[in-house]
């Protein structure tokens, strides 16, 4: 187990709405990022969040945003579902940027949009 | 052209055989990179981390090719349980990881 948890497990949303997803960083860790996996695909970068400051971005647009709280937990924020939303999110956690820069995933929240 | 590729698969091989993957990745900044294997409806988990020019354990060997900017995965000896797909994935200090499609490995009783 990596120590890294994300809630919910499952969520079923509708177009329009808006979601969001929870994750907690492994102990010591400090870094924060966050992927969309599609059916078949690798995962996709949405952000990175460093000591609680948004630290990278993918191709995503604005209404996906997120958060990072003081304990390096984080959140992130899907407005206006699409259906193409529908997919695995995973919640990554590393430690300080540094040489050894290995993320360690956690269990993923699988939104599904109707 | 996609920053990280890799064989398409699915590689269907019988228990016992010796199978290897290849990646390739087109950014040349990228420093670091790291092969995941990822089961069925789960989470990538870390398999490999390759910082020079390759890592070895025990069955798993990982080989990186600068100058051809690829790396590969061998698996000798292949068990039942490796049956997943393998996720390759490059690092860039400063940026972030970028992943492949996968490949997906089926092994054979």
């Amino acid at each position: 187990e990596t120590g890294v948890t994300q809630s919910p497990t499952h969520l079923i949303k509708t177009r329009g709405q808006q979601v969001t997803l929870r994750c907690s960083s492994q102990s010591g860790h400090n870094t924060v990022s966050w992927y969309q996996q599609a059916l078949g695909q690798g995962p996709q970068f949405i952000f990175q969040y460093y000591r609680e400051e948004e630290n990278g971005r993918g191709n995503f647009p604005p209404r996906f945003s997120g958060l990072q709280f003081p304990n390096y937990s984080s959140e992130l924020n899907v407005n206006a579902l699409e259906l193409d939303d529908s997919a695995l999110y995973l919640c990554a956690s590393s430690p300080t940027s540094g040489s050894r820069p290995e993320q360690f995933f956690g269990p993923g929240t699988r939104l599904t949009v109707l | 052209r996609k920053e990280v590729e890799q064989d398409p698969g699915p590689f269907n091989v019988p228990e016992g055989a010796t199978v290897a993957f290849n990646c390739t990745y087109s950014n040349s900044a990228s420093q670091s990179f790291f092969w995941y294997r990822q089961d069925c409806r789960k989470e990538p988990k870390l398999l490999m981390s390759v910082y020079s020019s390759g890592n070895e354990d025990g069955r798993f060997t990982a080989q990186l090719n600068r100058a051809s900017q690829y790396i590969s995965l061998l698996i000798r000896d292949s068990k039942l349980s490796d049956s997943a797909t393998y996720l390759c994935a490059g690092y860039n200090y400063g940026q972030n990881f970028v992943f492949g499609p996968g490949t997906r490995l089926s092994v054979l009783p």
